[in-house]
């Protein structure tokens, strides 16, 4: 089975509303996850990362937590836009020579 | 600076026939991974290439399917023999250097391409 998953295919928000986006992955031994956007059609966009040895980073209107207890990574998007709307991947480095990707949450924003 | 290229954006062959897919990868980028996504899918991670070599392709199925990134010219992606199961979306990234525990490992993604078998 994958190691990334998300707990929601979906996630509706409003515009200004602050969203958040969880993921959970199985193994322990992964130290370095990232946050990818991927707007219909394009490919994936790097948003935000984070290694193990930290449990939260900032970016523009955007953080990422990681709470390696239970093994969950989630981002915060501050201030939701319209712009925002997207499919929201996790991903995490497995053996240093490859991302494994979660299945995605749908991020719907509405005015 | 050109990011990553991928071409054809979308490709339409029938069963049998093959599908080549090519990916230029950044200026100054030595590191290409190619990944599927199905509809409704995760980016699933096919094969790592770095020039001339064959680094990682524990992702990519046994038959029918290779990838290549020689010295010159950009890495490609073949089908051969296209089943109806292989219509996908396949995503080209391109790296500076191996994503590792050690160096950022931030992938700059391609448009994709799409191929559609009939």
């Amino acid at each position: 089975g994958e190691s990334v998953g998300l707990h929601l295919p979906t996630l509706s928000v409003q515009e200004g509303d602050n969203s958040i986006i969880n993921c959970a992955y199985s193994n322990s031994a992964s130290d370095y996850f990232i946050w990818y956007k991927q707007e219909s059609g394009k490919g994936p966009q790097f948003i935000i990362d984070i290694r193990s040895n930290m449990d939260k980073r900032q970016g523009q209107r955007v953080t990422v937590l990681l709470n390696k207890t239970v093994k969950h990574l989630s981002l915060q998007i501050a201030a939701t836009q319209p712009g925002d709307s997207a499919v929201y991947f996790c991903a995490e480095i497995l053996g240093g020579t490859a991302l494994i990707f979660g299945k995605g949450t749908t991020l719907s924003v509405s005015s | 600076n050109a990011g990553v290229m991928q071409n054809p954006r979308h490709l339409v062959r029938r069963r049998g026939q093959e599908a080549r897919l090519r990916c230029s990868p950044m200026k100054g980028h030595s590191h290409v991974y190619w990944y599927r996504q199905l509809p409704e899918e995760g980016l699933k991670f096919m094969v790592y290439l770095q020039k001339e070599n064959i680094i990682d392709e524990s992702g990519m199925p046994k038959e029918r399917f290779s990838a290549e990134f020689p010295k010159e010219g950009p890495s490609i992606l073949r089908i051969q023999q296209v089943v109806r199961g292989d219509s996908a979306a396949y995503f080209c990234a391109s790296s500076p250097r191996i994503s590792s525990k050690v160096n950022t490992g931030e992938l700059f993604f391609g448009e994709g391409s799409r191929l559609t078998v009939l």
